[in-house]
């Protein structure tokens, strides 16, 4: 079975801060990978894609590693509004679909 | 632009008695649609998956069941409940390989 492993923290971390975390992943033919933001109680919300090259995003960046099969999510600058459960999810649609990470949580203390 | 609308946002129902929750897509055709349970502190598990209208598959045996009557409705249902259904329940859509999914706002779930 494919499987996304995370770290589940919590994370504390205080404001200002930078954080990063990893995710690994199983199937090593998987191609297409994201980060979730999940708050309490809410619907988990595409963060960013992670491409090959990696990519940023104002104060996240995301990297890919293909040889050692993890991504990564760094959050510089961090602010109590990070607070969140980040989700690693690798989409190999159809039958597969969406694997999900159980998140990692997040908390900024100020 | 493409909207995903879940509904009822919470629900109390009774052991025994029946579900159903709807989900519908606006703005694409023909997308993939998921339904996701998601227990308290525990990640997000996949219940159903369908990639057209008709077509479902399951993911973990229960009894709970899921229909696509039309391209863009998607519906999860239950005989009858029982207490270890009770979680946060997500449906989702997304167009396929290598694509983003996009998420309801999701139905929390208590049986009593």
């Amino acid at each position: 079975r494919k499987e996304v492993e995370q770290d589940p923290g919590p994370f504390n971390v205080p404001e200002g801060a930078t954080v990063a975390f990893n995710c690994t992943y199983s199937n090593s033919a998987s191609q297409s990978f994201f980060w979730y933001r999940q708050d309490c109680r809410k619907e988990p919300k595409l963060l960013m894609s992670v491409y090959s090259s990696g990519n940023e995003d104002g104060r996240f960046t995301a990297q890919l590693n293909r040889a050692s099969q993890y991504i990564s999510l760094l959050i510089r600058d961090s602010k109590l509004s990070d607070s969140a459960t980040y989700l690693c999810v690798v989409n190999e649609g159809g039958a597969d679909g969406l694997t999900f990470g159980k998140g990692t949580h997040l908390i900024i203390q100020p | 632009s493409q909207t995903i609308h879940q509904w009822p946002a919470t629900l109390v129902q009774p052991v025994g008695s029946p579900l159903s929750l709807e989900c519908t897509v606006e703005g694409t055709s023909n997308p993939n649609l998921y339904w996701y349970r998601q227990a308290a502190g525990r990640g997000l598990q996949l219940l159903f998956y369908s990639v057209g209208i008709g077509q479902i598959s399951s993911e973990v045996p229960q009894n709970l069941s899921a229909s696509r009557p039309q391209d863009r409705q998607f519906i999860l249902s239950s005989k009858k409940l029982l207490l270890s259904d009770s979680g946060f329940y997500l449906c989702a859509w997304d167009r396929g390989f290598n694509t983003e999914a996009f998420f309801g706002q999701g139905t929390r779930l208590t049986v009593v």
